[in-house]
């Protein structure tokens, strides 16, 4: 698609409950990030993808956190027992492979607010 | 580790005025650096970017900013701000990919809320 596309845009979870977030990159970038961003807060790295590769999740703040990217394409953020903590905006972001250069492109996000 | 550092929460500018927001690195080398726009509600769009060159680089929307390896910063300026400037200003940096660092991911500051006054 033209853009980094993210679904839902909205998301209310009942503590506990399981979550899964979408993310469908630019067509043909190998690169694909996710970002957690919390209220106030800027972006901070959760996981990295190159194609279906998972080469850092060093960002991810638990075991609860969990990413794929089967395919290489479209990629999947799913929590498990959600927590008040998880709150925040999580981000999808995209690039060739010199992203490092050309930076970044980032979806509008997904707002996961956990009552 | 590298580090951003954004030293205005907030900024509030007058419409016409100019404009300048702060960012300094912390990062043994000189990294990729960045400014993203983050309006309410939307994703991060990318302003500019440094990864060598001319230190004064030239952005959309009319920004501009100027990489000063002395002081480890990357200042972002607009000479005449306009009332669909506000938003949330951030600052990134990212490591090329020769350092050995980790991840190809960025590190963000923690963001910079312009305001403007009519």
């Amino acid at each position: 698609g033209a853009g980094v596309s993210q679904s839902p845009r909205y998301k209310v979870a009942k503590r506990g409950q399981d979550v899964a977030l979408r993310c469908d990159p630019i067509s043909g970038h190998v690169s694909l990030f996710w970002y957690q961003q919390a209220l106030g807060q800027g972006p901070e790295f959760l996981t990295y993808f190159q194609n279906e590769a998972q080469l850092d999740k060093s960002g991810l703040p638990s075991d609860r956190f969990f990413a794929e990217r089967p395919e290489g394409s479209v990629s999947t953020l799913k929590i498990q027992r959600t927590q008040q903590e998880d709150s925040a905006v999580y981000l999808c972001a995209s690039s060739s492979y010199r992203g490092q250069v050309e930076g970044y492109t980032f979806g509008s996000g997904t707002r996961l607010t956990v009552v | 580790a590298q580090s951003v550092t954004q030293p205005d929460i907030h900024i509030t500018v007058s419409e016409g005025a100019s404009l300048e927001l702060r960012c300094n690195y912390s990062y043994g080398a000189t990294p990729y650096l960045f400014w993203y726009v983050q309006s309410p509600g939307q994703g991060l769009q990318l302003l500019l970017k440094y990864f060598s060159g001319d230190t004064l680089v030239q952005g959309i929307k009319g920004f501009e900013a100027e990489f000063k390896r002395s002081q480890s910063s990357f200042n972002l300026r607009k000479p005449s701000v306009h009332w669909s400037d506000a938003a949330e200003y951030f600052c990134a940096v990212g490591l090329p990919r020769d350092s050995g660092g980790g991840a190809d991911g960025l590190t963000f500051g923690k963001g910079t809320h312009l305001i403007i006054q009519p």
